[in-house]
């Protein structure tokens, strides 16, 4: 069965520093990839996807993910983040199983931005 | 104002009954989701269903049942079956066609409370 580890539940960082958010999953075939943001409040939405192409990704917000198939993962970076920033994230993946498509989602990483 | 509504935000009862949560789109998506989001857990599959009349069980739809009436229309009813229902539930939203995947459209979500 899939599964989709991220593996940090929380991480703090200061303004202007940098952020990686690792997320690595398992499944040998074609998979289509996703980070979605949930900021306090809000509404779970959609930072960017990954179905085909470049493997780096640009999303909303300065955001950004790159694909390596080798090592099962997609990793979300930004280079220098905010203090609007602090929000629970999640990578998914969806992949073929029996039946159909399933979306699996990780557990999530909290990400607090200290002003 | 297209988007996925969620009544109510706040909901409490008695252990023993059943209640049930709204989610209403007019997105004109086929697909709905309901997931169950627990700390640390992220976001697992309860119930989804991806055409009227027609619906499938998730990773965890012991104790909860759903209908699909209405393509606008996904309620989920939490049993008195379900062992530990006190959690954050979210309805989602996707288009379906020829893309494998399409990215899910999040509601605000219900916080049911069980006593």
């Amino acid at each position: 069965a899939q599964s989709v580890s991220q593996h940090n539940h929380h991480v703090i960082l200061s303004e202007a520093a940098s952020l990686e958010l690792g997320c690595n999953y398992s499944y040998g075939g074609t998979v289509n990839l996703f980070w979605y943001v949930q900021y306090p409040g809000q509404h779970l939405q959609l930072l960017l996807k990954y179905f085909s192409g470049d493997p780096l990704v640009k999303g909303i917000k300065g955001f950004e993910a790159e694909f390596i198939k080798s090592k099962f993962s997609f990793n979300l970076r930004k280079p220098s983040v905010q203090w609007s920033d602090t929000a629970e994230y999640f990578c998914a993946v969806n992949a073929r199983e029996t039946g159909g498509f399933k979306t699996i989602f990780g557990a999530g990483t909290r990400l607090f931005v200290k002003a | 104002d297209g988007g996925i509504t969620q009544s109510p935000k706040y909901l409490f009862r008695k252990e023993g009954q059943n209640v049930t949560l709204s989610c209403e789109q007019n997105l004109n998506h086929d697909a709905m989701y309901w997931y169950r989001q627990d700390p640390g857990q992220g976001l697992r599959l309860i119930y989804y269903s991806q055409i009227v009349n027609d619906f499938q069980k998730g990773d965890i739809a012991e104790g909860y049942s759903v209908s699909r009436e209405k393509k606008e229309s996904f309620p989920l009813t939490v049993t008195s079956a379900q062992k530990n229902p006190t959690a954050f539930y979210l309805c989602a939203s996707s288009m379906m066609g020829t893309a494998p995947a399409y990215e899910q459209y999040f509601g605000p979500g219900t916080r049911l409370t069980v006593t």
